[in-house]
């Protein structure tokens, strides 16, 4: 119940393009569901955030979709750059022991983007 | 120093050893977390500690020893390590413990068991 599926593992875009990444989830006491970005000898850092009382958030060229019902979100990512090569970590939270509780992560995207 | 540090950034040990790693957040905040980053799995939460109090662990083996002696600095202590016990050791600090606070990541500990 604690899982996050991610996929796909890796991924290739070309330049401009939408790159797309999937999670899902089973624990319905999650309630908040953030994307990490990680770079190679980094730690990751928080790209974007929804809650689930919205379907869909926009930052710029990242927008997460959110499905509640189907227990599902999604990271895009529109007119992909080189820049946005990394690894992409799909993450959720929720008070799920009535109390303190850490990130539980998927496995990561590893996303590469062609010139 | 900004941020969330970690040192070392690289460490290679005997199973017998005896070494501790290091994290400082410089943000002004009240939680710490150890996570375990190995390849092909999802990051995994070991150790939370709030205004120095640990207040969740995550069944982790003894092998690992927590130490936040204050709300800055947090300590992993690792003895008797196995080869399956390498991997990016990261810390994360946050305002307080909460699922909407923004967790900040250090650059990570590379931990190679020999």
């Amino acid at each position: 119940q604690q899982q996050v599926k991610q996929s796909p593992q890796s991924l290739i875009v070309q330049k401009g393009g939408i790159s797309i990444i999937n999670c899902a989830y089973e624990n319905t006491a999650f309630d908040y569901f953030p994307w990490y970005q990680q770079f190679p000898g980094k730690g990751p850092a928080l790209l974007i955030a929804i809650r689930p009382d919205v379907s869909e958030k926009k930052e710029g060229r990242f927008t997460i979709s959110f499905n509640k019902s189907a227990k599902q979100f999604s990271l895009h990512i529109m007119d992909s750059q080189p820049g946005d090569s990394a690894t992409y970590f799909c993450a959720a939270s929720g008070q799920v022991k009535g109390g303190a509780d850490g990130l539980t992560f998927g496995k990561g995207t590893h996303l590469i983007i062609q010139p | 120093e900004t941020g969330v540090t970690q040192t070392p950034r690289h460490l290679v040990m005997g199973m017998t050893n005896k070494k501790s790693l290091k994290c400082e957040q410089h943000l002004g905040h009240n939680a710490m977390y150890w996570y375990k980053q190995s390849a092909k799995k999802p990051l995994e939460l070991m150790f939370v500690y709030s205004l120095e109090e640990r207040v969740e662990n995550n069944s982790v083996p003894s092998r690992f020893s927590p130490e936040c002696p204050n709300s800055s600095h947090l300590f992993l202590h690792l003895h008797t390590l196995q080869p399956e016990d390498s991997a990016l050791y990261l810390c994360a600090s946050s305002q307080r413990v909460s699922s909407y606070n923004e967790q900040f990541f250090g650059p990570g500990t590379r931990l190679t068991v020999l």
